[in-house]
């Protein structure tokens, strides 16, 4: 059973830092990786999508590795802003199924 | 561009009560995913459909059954609700299985 875990549960910077956000999961036998924002009490905001044979995608300030056979994969947010404030969370699809198993989030606080 | 849409956005019901979500994927996705958030929890996936066949089922209890449509839109059914099932509601679609997925905003369900 897959397993996604994401450390720090909580993470406050003051703007303007570069910032790494971390996710681990227990099989590394994944289809796809997803990192996605979400606000309080809104949707997800999906931000990267990493196929499995991919080691990196960058997306404007953002730039999301991954490393299959650690399993792990990192967020990297650069220049960071009050508007970066958010949870974030990565989702894992692993082959033979369809959904996306979550991790527990990040919660960021950019500090002005 | 044109996002998932769901309605309800918010739903109030009593215990024991029924209730029906309703899902619009972005036009050209043939692909819908149902996920339940609880408060403070990561998404739990329920069940998605893939050209309105079933292709996937996760922990979605038996009073509740789904759907999906001609017109590719997804119809979530809540029977013999219980207060358990507050939680916020999230569709899903992508354009064929394992591609990356997009959420809509969710709809609220408060059980009473």
């Amino acid at each position: 059973k897959q397993e996604v875990t994401q450390i720090p549960a909580a993470l406050s910077v003051p703007e303007g830092e570069n910032l790494v956000l971390n996710c681990s999961f227990t099989d590394s036998a994944i289809y796809n990786l997803q990192w996605f924002r979400q606000d309080p009490g809104k949707g997800l905001t999906s931000l990267l999508l990493i196929q499995s044979s991919q080691r990196e995608q960058t997306s404007g300030r953002l730039n999301a590795s991954l490393d299959k056979s650690s399993g792990r994969s990192t967020l990297y947010i650069a220049a960071s802003q009050p508007g970066d404030s958010a949870t974030y969370l990565c989702a894992v699809k692993n082959f033979g199924n369809e959904k996306l198993t979550f991790g527990t989030g990040t919660r960021l606080t950019i500090i002005p | 561009a044109a996002g998932v849409i769901q309605s309800p956005r918010h739903l109030i019901k009593e215990k024991r009560e029924t209730a029906t979500l309703k899902c619009y994927p972005i036009p050209r996705h043939d692909t819908v995913y149902w996920y339940q958030q609880g408060p403070g929890q990561d998404p739990q996936f329920l069940i998605s459909f893939y050209e309105k066949m079933q292709s996937d089922k996760g922990s979605i209890p038996d009073r509740f059954s789904a759907q999906q449509f001609s017109d590719y839109h997804s119809e979530l059914n809540m029977s013999s609700l219980e207060l358990g099932d507050s939680a916020l509601y999230f569709c899903a679609s992508s354009f064929r299985t394992g591609y990356e997925q997009y959420f809509g905003p969710g709809t609220r369900l408060t059980v009473t």
